[in-house]
């Protein structure tokens, strides 16, 4: 199976800031790799698929990129609506793995 | 619009089957994968399995046999079935639509609780 190390667990910022969440694949994933946002009671919501695309109606602050096995995520200048979990998803084999979860907090 | 929607018991015996239906509208069952996730406080978001838009399945392992993934085109329904329940199987399972390799839209996701 691959894994996914999702890093940091949690991280809080401010609005200024530039906030960058990654995923690392235990193996090459092809790009088969999204990004997603979840908020308390809510379900997952998809914001960046193929590692760098951006999903309908997602803001152009959300950008995604990759560097070897290493993906990221990175918010410019968060809003306070970006508050919530984010996790990334490997669909290049299954079983599909999701990382851990990222928790932001924005101050 | 693109809605689906899932429906399930709410409280399953442990070692009873569970029996989940996915709704959808917007879209046709026969262009789209369908996914099951789930999400425990064990272990998170988990990928259970999906049935592809011609109508074959794949499922995660770690469900070995317990998990059976079917599908109504002519009532737009995806069903999850799982038996042999534990208490670890406690948690929300989602129903997503994969367009390719992504889950674009999600259910709202319904509560299971495995309890005696």
């Amino acid at each position: 199976d691959i894994q996914m190390t999702q890093s940091p667990a949690s991280l809080s910022a401010s609005l200024e800031e530039i906030v960058t969440i990654t995923c690392k694949a235990s193996q090459g994933i092809d790009d088969y790799l999204s990004w997603y946002q979840q908020k308390p009671g809510k379900s997952p919501q998809l914001l960046i698929y193929d590692a760098t695309s951006l999903a309908d109606g997602v803001p152009s602050r959300f950008s995604g990129s990759r560097s070897g096995t290493q993906y990221s995520l990175k918010i410019s200048r968060p809003q306070v609506d970006d508050s919530g979990i984010y996790y990334c998803l490997q669909s290049y084999s299954t079983p599909y793995t999701f990382g851990a979860g990222t928790k932001l907090e924005l101050k | 619009q693109v809605q689906l929607k899932e429906t399930g018991p709410g409280l399953v015996q442990p070692t009873q089957t569970l029996s989940i239906t996915c709704t959808v509208s917007g879209f046709s069952l026969t262009s789209y994968y369908m996914q099951w996730v789930r999400q425990t406080p064990g272990k998170g978001l988990e990928w259970m399995g999906f049935i592809r838009s011609g109508g074959s399945t794949e499922y995660n392992s770690e469900f070995k046999s317990r998990l059976s993934i079917s599908r109504d085109t002519s009532k737009n329904q995806v069903f999850l079935k799982m038996n042999s329940l534990k208490t670890e199987d406690t948690g929300v399972y989602y129903c997503a639509r994969d367009p390719g390799g992504h889950f674009d839209y999600w259910g709202q996701g319904v509560m299971v609780t495995v309890s005696s």
